[in-house]
């Protein structure tokens, strides 16, 4: 079974450029995260989907960032404009049988000059 | 107060050592206890998850959790160099139609040869 796909692995952009990020939940997994990893911290949780439903975004800054899963599948994450403190690990996840289980991708890491 | 306090380390073991990873936590709504391994430019992984006071064991691994206390422990036991890596303390609670899942900052395991 394959896992949680990411891509790209890594992004150097300048500030004030925008970025997006892509992922591939496992296969059957109708539940997605996207969670931010700032350096030394654990990830913090930005959105969470059901199949198309962002049903938790508060912790998304909406002001430039965005996020959409038009057909319950695969998702991408967008910042526009990036921001120095927007440098990170950007996390997608998907859920197994419970929301305690989730099987996280390999990050995205993002470094804004 | 940070809901969930894990100390960073770094926590540097000789192999064959029982290793000792802690954390403490403020919010009694949590219900569910998770440990996450994550390897270098890796995702998190989940490795232990319970939701009862006492211990669960898992080959090398027990997972220890305290209610009372509000503070859970995860044991290795003969680590291994391949243990080395940064391990996640991770909180949830689920209510309301939510579900929030905390985690910890990670402490980081080097196990030496």
């Amino acid at each position: 079974e394959a896992g949680v796909v990411q891509s790209p692995r890594y992004k150097i952009i300048e500030k004030k450029q925008p970025v997006a990020f892509w992922c591939n939940p496992i296969s059957g997994h109708n539940t997605l995260y996207w969670y931010r990893q700032n350096l030394g911290q654990g990830p913090e949780l930005l959105i969470r989907y059901e199949n198309e439903e962002a049903v938790d975004d508060s912790q998304l800054p909406k002001d430039r960032f965005s996020a959409e899963r038009l057909k319950g599948v695969d998702s991408t994450l967008k910042i526009q404009p990036a921001e120095l403190g927007d440098s990170a690990v950007y996390l997608c996840a998907s859920r197994g049988q419970t929301d305690n289980e989730q099987f996280f991708g390999p990050g995205t890491r993002l470094t804004v000059l | 107060q940070k809901e969930v306090e894990q100390d960073p380390g770094p926590l540097s073991v000789p192999e064959g050592a029982i290793v000792s990873l802690n954390c403490t936590y403020s919010n009694s709504a949590f219900q569910y206890f998770m440990w996450y391994r994550q390897y270098s430019r890796k995702g998190p992984e989940l490795l232990m998850y319970t939701y009862s006071s006492g211990n669960k064991e898992d080959g090398r691994f027990t997972a220890q959790v305290d209610k009372s206390s509000k503070y859970i422990s995860l044991f290795i036991r003969d680590s291994q160099p391949s243990d080395s890596a940064t391990y996640l303390c991770a909180m949830g609670y689920s209510g309301a139609g939510s579900y929030q899942l905390t985690f910890g900052k990670g402490t980081k395991l080097s196990v030496i040869p």
